[in-house]
């Protein structure tokens, strides 16, 4: 199975900062990585596939990068609604697999 | 709009079975795969299985091969998951998730989940 782990676990940003979430793959995954945001109690939500393309609806303060075994989410202005579980997944392989999560606290 | 809408769960006895259901509508069912996720109290995603247009293709996550059985309708634009044999490990939240297609399978809309407590 295809391990990816994420980085940091988590971290408490300020509105409008810059925020980097990175995952590594344990092989080579090419560009199949997605990403995912998760609110409490919620569904988890789409935001990037195919590791940097924009999923419809989703605002353009995000981004994904990266190809091979290491990928990026950033987000260039943090802001309140974005406070959440962060998930890589990759779809190179079954069983698709995902990282542990990111989460993004507010102080 | 993309609806999926779990139901079935509850709480169960350990060796147990439950049949999940999750309708779909706002879209053309059957031209789209289907899968299964689900997350723990406090833990992160788990992929469960998949199931493709016709159901000619199906794959399991290891933990649950043997115990669990995906099937689709899409006449009725339903998914299920016929879960047998629960352990306390497979308490989670389940959730259906449409498979979407580029670079392999992603999940681009999914249910709200319905929860499966397996306790005595």
């Amino acid at each position: 199975d295809i391990q990816m782990t994420q980085s940091p676990s988590s971290l408490s940003p300020s509105v409008g900062d810059r925020v980097t979430i990175t995952c590594r793959a344990s092989q080579s995954i090419s560009i199949y990585l997605n990403w995912y945001q998760q609110k409490p109690g919620k569904a988890p939500k789409l935001l990037i596939y195919a590791a940097s393309s924009l999923q419809s609806g989703v605002p353009s303060r995000f981004s994904g990068s990266g190809s091979g075994t290491d990928f990026t989410l950033t987000i260039t202005s943090l802001q309140p609604e974005d406070f959440a579980t962060y998930y890589c997944q990759q779809s190179y392989s079954t069983p698709w697999t995902f990282g542990q999560g990111t989460k993004v606290e507010n102080k | 709009e993309v609806q999926l809408v779990e139901s079935g769960g509850g709480l169960v006895q350990p060796g147990g079975s439950l049949r999940l259901s999750c309708a779909a509508s706002g879209f053309t069912f059957s031209t789209y795969s289907m899968n299964w996720v689900r997350q723990a109290p406090g833990k992160g995603l788990e992929w469960v299985s998949y199931i493709s247009t016709s159901s000619s293709t199906i794959y399991y996550a290891d933990s649950v091969k043997g115990r669990f059985t995906i099937s689709r309708d899409n006449a009725k634009n339903s998914l299920y998951l016929q879960v047998n044999s629960l352990r306390a490990e497979d308490t989670a939240v389940y959730y259906c998730a449409r498979g979407g297609t580029y670079y392999g399978i992603h999940f681009d809309y999914w249910g709200q989940g319905t929860l499966v407590t397996v306790s005595s």
